[in-house]
């Protein structure tokens, strides 16, 4: 079963604008993490942020951590063209299992 | 460093026959993962690897999926017989070690069932 879901399914924004991503889980987790999938490519990590964190920041990445609402956000800055695509939150429990969400869609429009 | 490469890209099969798909993770890496991604969703785990043991295949469809990973480096996952409702993007992943970073994956194998 999916531990996370994210919010909004889809999301469509003009290039410099802001986008802000929510994803909320279940169970306790090690730590969440964000991933980017381009159109037919594989998965790449954007930041990973544990337990013990509220908030991170990489480059124009910004994520904060809930874990008393089991709630995370990713927050993409000033964003680009090159930026369209899908956004997986993951979820790390015990004994190393990552488990995704269903993704947002996010189309930045030039 | 090399990233993890997956063989073949692409796979078009009939239902009913059997496909392999192969995985070589980052050297060094003792977990390796595979992921089936159905269009439109999330990836889901189908088994993890330490090393060349199995530590967690739960999600696995044994009566036709199997996997296994020799000398723990490189990975095959095995579909025997498919089914149209295999038609997915079979993701394989390696890490280091949990906890510390991100998982790195391959590009992934397009099956398709007709």
């Amino acid at each position: 079963s999916q531990q996370g879901e994210e919010d909004p399914q889809a999301l469509s924004i003009q290039e410099g604008e802001n986008a802000t991503m929510n994803c909320s889980y279940k169970t306790s987790i090690n730590n969440l993490q964000w991933y980017r999938q381009n159109s037919g490519r594989g998965l790449v990590h954007l930041i990973l942020i544990r337990s013990n964190e509220r908030e991170k920041h990489s480059g124009r990445l910004r994520v904060t951590l809930d874990t008393s609402k089991k709630s995370s956000s990713l927050l993409i800055t000033a964003s680009r063209a090159a930026d369209t695509a899908s956004y997986f939150c993951a979820t790390e429990t015990s004994g190393s299992r990552l488990t995704f969400g269903e993704g947002t869609q996010l189309t930045v429009n030039p | 460093e090399a990233g993890v490469a997956q063989s073949p890209r692409y796979k078009i099969i009939e239902k009913r026959q059997s496909v392999a798909f192969w995985c070589n993770p980052i050297s060094g890496h003792a977990t390796l993962y595979w992921y089936q991604q159905i269009l439109g969703q999330g990836p889901k785990l189908l088994i993890q690897f330490q090393n060349n043991g199995v530590v967690d295949d739960s999600q696995l469809p044994k009566d036709r999926f199997s996997a296994e990973r020799l000398k723990g480096v490189d990975s095959t996952l095995k579909i025997q017989p498919a089914k149209l409702e295999d038609s997915a993007v079979y993701l394989c992943a390696s890490s280091l070690f949990w906890g510390l970073d991100g998982y790195t994956f391959g590009s992934g194998t397009r099956l398709t069932v007709v």
